[in-house]
């Protein structure tokens, strides 16, 4: 099955830096790719994805990156504040049209924004 | 806006018990899942559901059944809680995609 891995497991910038999250997936038939935050004490919630047809897309802030060839994909959060701080976790899984989404996360980057 | 609602926050149950998480949504989505968040090792799929009456085993399915008797909601059992079952369940639902979230189940087994 599918196998994603992520790195760092923490990271702390200092507030206006910028911070990459990167991930890496097994399965090359994979073709959607979400990121959700998770604050403390709260639920996931998907702040981007990425389809395997694009190879980057930019919301405000947050940028990700998706390289298929080498089979991993990135989270790029530009000009960092304070209420970025949470766990991402990444996801891949193969999409298909009218049926579910069979997920499979990252183990989390727990990011710290320091003032 | 979507609205996935587990029943309970928190839960205590002893080693045996058998232990039912609830899980509703209200968007009519077809898809419904299970999974385990615990430290260092993410968000791991236990069941999922396409359909009314229908499941599909996850990524760790062991000591866990499902149950999809009506549309909006999906129910996770444990047959015979043991404390290795501690940890934060969520549920998520969908149309196709992405995933909506509830709030999670922080579950302890005594």
């Amino acid at each position: 099955g599918e196998n994603v891995e992520q790195h760092p497991s923490t990271l702390s910038v200092q507030e206006g830096d910028s911070a990459v999250i990167k991930c890496t997936y097994s399965d090359s038939a994979s073709n959607y790719f979400p990121w959700y935050k998770q604050e403390l004490g709260k639920r996931p919630q998907l702040i981007i994805d990425i389809r395997s047809n694009v190879g980057e897309k930019k919301d405000q802030r947050i940028a990700v990156t998706l390289n298929k060839t080498a089979k991993h994909f990135s989270l790029h959060i530009t000009e960092t504040q304070p209420e970025d701080s949470a766990v991402y976790f990444c996801a891949a899984s193969i999409g298909n049209t009218g049926t579910a989404s069979k997920l499979t996360f990252g183990t989390g980057t727990r990011l710290q924004v320091t003032l | 806006d979507v609205k996935v609602t587990q029943s309970s926050r928190y839960l205590v149950k002893r080693t045996g018990e058998k232990v039912f998480l609830e899980c509703v949504q209200d968007m009519d989505h077809e898809n419904m899942f299970w999974y385990r968040q615990d430290p260092g090792l993410g968000l791991r799929l236990i069941y999922f559901s396409y359909d009314v009456k229908m499941k599909e085993k996850g990524d760790i399915p062991e000591g866990y059944s499902v149950s999809r008797e009506k549309k909006e909601r999906f129910s996770l059992i444990l047959e015979s809680a043991s404390t290795n079952q501690t940890s934060m369940y969520l549920c998520a639902s969908s149309k196709i995609e992405p995933q909506h979230f509830g709030d999670g189940t922080r579950l302890s087994i005594l």
